[in-house]
């Protein structure tokens, strides 16, 4: 069975720019998450999306968003870059929520 | 919000030797996983566990929701122990979103 699959692994932009990750989920799973990982915040929570709708959304600003599709597939896309947006991206994926999450390899942004 | 405190921050040992990673929350949780974030970034399940003791091989891994603790144990360790270990907890009645600690560095040294 297939893990979580994220893409790109790797990016480079420069400030002002526009990305667009990808997430795919284990098959069966439709709960998608993702996580924004730095050095100096670690962990924190970006959004979540179950069936296609937006359940949680963390507190970052508005030019981070996101999307579910109807095959539980999910992109995030992260607008007007900013140096400080530099960091892994982390998806994961749960087959209920509030279950076990599975994250994936993750996609590493650095903004210049 | 919940508060994820991890302990030691770091810690290093030689092969061969147990160690204790210790998480406490704040507040009551609908579940609790271990993760072991490899050299890539990737986090790798260690455990779920919102409450009870589990084991897989050298790895075990004890939570007492009541207390609002968690320890993972590992024993004879090995250098590909090394890496980042962290706890994440779910919060009970709120958001969807897993709330991590900030991590204990492991070294292993051969």
């Amino acid at each position: 069975k297939a893990g979580v699959t994220q893409t790109p692994r790797y990016l480079i932009k420069t400030r002002g720019q526009q990305v667009t990750l990808s997430c795919s989920p284990i098959s069966g799973h439709r709960s998608v998450s993702w996580y924004q990982q730095t050095p100096g915040q670690g962990l924190q929570f970006l959004f979540e999306y179950f069936s296609e709708t937006q359940r949680n959304k963390g507190n970052f600003p508005g030019r981070f968003s996101g999307r579910q599709f109807s095959n539980s597939r999910s992109e995030m896309n992260v607008s007007t870059l900013e140096l400080g947006d530099s960091a892994l991206y982390l998806c994961a994926s749960s087959l209920a929520l509030a279950g076990e999450l599975f994250f994936g390899e993750g996609s590493r942004l650095t903004v210049l | 919000g919940i508060q994820v405190e991890q302990s030691p921050p770091d810690l290093i040992l030689q092969e061969g030797a147990n160690s204790t990673l210790r998480c406490n929350f704040s507040d009551s949780v609908n579940n609790l996983q271990w993760f072991h974030q490899n050299p890539w970034g990737q986090l790798i399940n260690l455990f779920y566990i919102p409450s009870g003791t589990k084991q897989n091989g050298r790895l075990s891994a004890t939570t007492v929701a009541t207390e609002r603790y968690s320890l993972l144990y590992i024993s004879s360790s090995q250098t590909t122990d090394s890496g980042v270990y962290f706890c994440a907890v779910l919060i009970q009645g709120g958001s969807e979103k897993l709330v991590f600690g900030k991590g204990t560095k492991l070294t292993v040294n051969p």
